[in-house]
């Protein structure tokens, strides 16, 4: 069975700390991997996308890696800040035209 | 470019009753998913349009419909409203393997 899980559930750090948020899937294979950010009651905006064959990709002081031996993806928060605070979702496309998988998040706060 | 437009953005519903969401997807887009999210859980897939025709289903009951316009405009619909439908529905257009997801409408059944 396809899934994708996500941990930590939720996790704090103090503003301009670094984070690493993980993601496990089984979808194998797929075409590509996503990583979302979602502002409480907004819709989720696309952070970065990996095909299977991509290792890394940076957006500002997101950057996402992916390991397909393992099928574990990171995504690691540099110097975070305030406006950080969201939930971040990791989600998978698999090739064949089956559903995409969207792990459950993780719940992230920054505080002050 | 104008981004996805979802319509209203908050719904105040009683149980019983039904309800219609829309959506804009953006501009050249002609694929358009729905989903739903209620809080703590992860977005779940309702259902995925392509030129006007259904192209997946997630396992919704049959209260949860959909349909798709010849400008790639879509519609949900959820008939028979139940307290647990309370969630925010939100619409997603794609192209080229990337998702563009709109601000969701915000839908409460009392």
């Amino acid at each position: 069975k396809n899934q994708v899980e996500q941990s930590p559930q939720s996790l704090i750090i103090l503003e301009g700390k670094n984070c690493t948020l993980q993601c496990n899937y089984t979808v194998s294979p797929f075409s590509n991997l996503r990583w979302y950010k979602q502002d409480t009651g907004r819709g989720p905006v696309s952070l970065t996308i990996m095909t299977f064959s991509e290792n890394t990709k940076s957006n500002g002081r997101y950057t996402a890696t992916l390991d397909a031996d393992t099928k574990q993806s990171s995504l690691h928060i540099t110097a975070s800040q305030l406006s950080d605070s969201a939930s971040y979702i990791c989600v998978v496309s698999p090739t064949g035209g089956f559903k995409t998988i969207f792990g459950a998040g993780t719940r992230l706060f920054v505080k002050a | 470019k104008a981004g996805v437009t979802q319509t209203p953005r908050y719904l105040i519903k009683t149980r019983g009753q039904q309800v219609t969401l829309s959506c804009s997807p953006i501009s050249g887009h002609r694929s358009v998913s729905w989903y739903q999210q209620t809080p703590g859980q992860g977005l779940q897939f309702l259902f995925e349009y392509f030129s006007e025709t259904q192209r997946n289903k997630g396992n919704f009951p049959g209260r949860f419909s959909g349909r798709q316009f010849s400008n790639s405009r879509s519609e949900m619909n959820v008939s028979t409203l139940e307290l647990g439908d309370s969630a925010l529905y939100l619409c997603a257009s794609s192209r080229d393997n990337e998702q563009f997801f709109g601000p969701g409408t915000r839908l409460t059944v009392l």
